[in-house]
């Protein structure tokens, strides 16, 4: 079974332009999370969505939105791009929303640079 | 404001003895709480779930306890090896997971 695909690996943009990145989970999994990576503050929760729906969000500016397709696949989006959005972006599939308490499967990451 | 805090960012031991890492909370009433494994330029790997209504969790060297009362988790790892190096992440679910810094342990040979 093929694990959570997170593309591209790397990217770099510039200040004031967006990004999209993408997320396949692993087949079967309706429930995607985003999170963001820095040294200085570890993971921080985006959202998660599950069967299309956002289920819950965290403490980011609007700038940040996701969506998620009907084959579970997953897209954030970042507008407007900052020099502090700089940071490792990583998707995490599992089969049912995280109230119930599975584990998360991690993709590897995109790593965001913005100059 | 709910704070997730893993006392050391850093833990330098020598191999062969326990690693002891600390997951403390406020302000959190979380169902269940999980340790994963971050390797660099990678993403975290589960490693065990401990529910709100157990003491304690093991699998093979490693072991996990939850008091709900101090609002704190151990993760320990016995008999460790230079390959359980890593940054080890601690997560508290509910109704979402949010995850603690993160603290780095290497093992000396």
């Amino acid at each position: 079974k093929a694990g959570v695909t997170q593309t591209p690996r790397y990217l770099i943009k510039t200040r004031g332009q967006q990004v999209t990145l993408s997320c396949s989970p692993i087949s079967g999994h309706r429930s995607v999370s985003w999170y963001q990576q820095t040294p200085g503050q570890g993971l921080q929760f985006l959202f998660e969505y599950f069967s299309e729906t956002q289920r819950n969000k965290g403490n980011f500016p609007g700038r940040f939105s996701g969506r998620q397709f009907s084959n579970s696949r997953s897209e954030m989006n970042v507008s407007t791009l900052e020099l502090g959005d700089s940071a490792l972006y990583l998707c995490a599939s599992t089969t049912a929303p995280t109230g119930a308490a599975e584990k998360l499967f991690f993709g590897s990451g995109t790593q965001l640079s913005v100059l | 404001s709910q704070k997730i805090e893993q006392n050391s960012e850093a833990l330098n031991i020598q191999e062969g003895k326990t690693a002891t890492l600390t997951c403390n909370y406020t302000n959190y009433s979380p169902a269940y709480l999980q340790w994963y494994r971050q390797d660099p330029g990678r993403g975290p790997v589960f490693l065990l779930l401990i529910r709100e209504n157990e003491k304690e969790k093991r699998k093979e060297r490693l072991k996990v306890t939850f008091d709900t009362t101090l609002k704190q988790s151990l993760f320990h790892i016995t008999a460790s090896q230079p390959a359980d190096s890593a940054t080890y992440l601690c997560a508290l679910g509910d109704n979402d997971m949010r995850f603690g810094a993160g603290t780095r342990l290497t093992v000396k040979p």
